[in-house]
């Protein structure tokens, strides 16, 4: 089945700067990436998607990066703000089959 | 419109003893998924139900652990004899089939077993 890992675990950034974070998969059929955020004592919702017939999309200050030969995939955040901080998981899937992969999940704190 | 429901938010039991969570997904979502959260740790997948077909148990975690979907929307996990190591946030999500892959989480229960 397919693996996720996530890294870092968890990341401090000054408020302003960027944030990236870094998730490698396994399963080479997989061809669906979603990132969820999850704000303390939350929800997990998704944030922004990516599918392998694309290489980089993005969403105001969010943008996500995929290179399906090394099977890795970035989430990239750009001038962070407070309300920024909070757990990122990342996740793999394959259309025809709906079930997700989740990576162990990144708490990203953004220091004011 | 209504987002998934879980109840109850929290449960608190007995070592040994049988619990039953439920999830209402949104209205129309064929797909249905359960998952643990132990406390700072990621998404663990336990089972996925997609409309009429075989449910996908492959990650329950043992035998104790069953899920049921009935009448295609409403589903209840059941964790049986209880021990400590069940401690954690039950999170149900659903999403809708055909191309429409985001999966909306229920706000979870929070498991705890003494």
């Amino acid at each position: 089945g397919e693996n996720v890992e996530q890294h870092p675990s968890t990341l401090s950034v000054q408020e302003g700067d960027s944030a990236v974070i870094k998730c490698t998969y396994s399963d080479s059929a997989s061809n669906y990436f979603p990132w969820y955020k999850q704000e303390l004592g939350k929800r997990p919702q998704l944030i922004i998607d990516i599918r392998s017939n694309v290489g980089e999309k993005k969403d105001q200050r969010i943008a996500v990066t995929l290179n399906k030969t090394a099977k890795h995939f970035s989430l990239h955040i750009t001038e962070t703000q407070p309300e920024d901080s909070a757990v990122y998981f990342c996740a793999a899937g394959s259309f025809g089959n709906e079930k997700l992969t989740f990576g162990t999940g990144t708490r990203l704190t953004i220091i004011p | 419109g209504a987002g998934v429901s879980q109840s109850p938010s929290n449960k608190v039991t007995e070592k040994g003893k049988d619990v039953e969570l439920r999830c209402d997904p949104i209205s129309g979502h064929t797909a249905l998924y359960w998952y643990r959260q132990s406390l700072g740790q990621g998404l663990e997948f336990l089972i996925y139900f997609q409309g009429n077909s075989a449910p996908d148990k492959s990650g329950l975690p043992s035998d104790r652990f069953s899920a049921e979907r009935t009448g295609g929307s409403v589903s209840t996990l059941t964790i049986q004899r209880t021990q400590q190591e069940d401690s954690a946030v039950y999170l149900c999500a659903s999403s809708f089939r055909q191309g429409r892959w985001e999966q909306f989480f229920g706000p979870g229960t929070r498991l705890t077993v003494l």
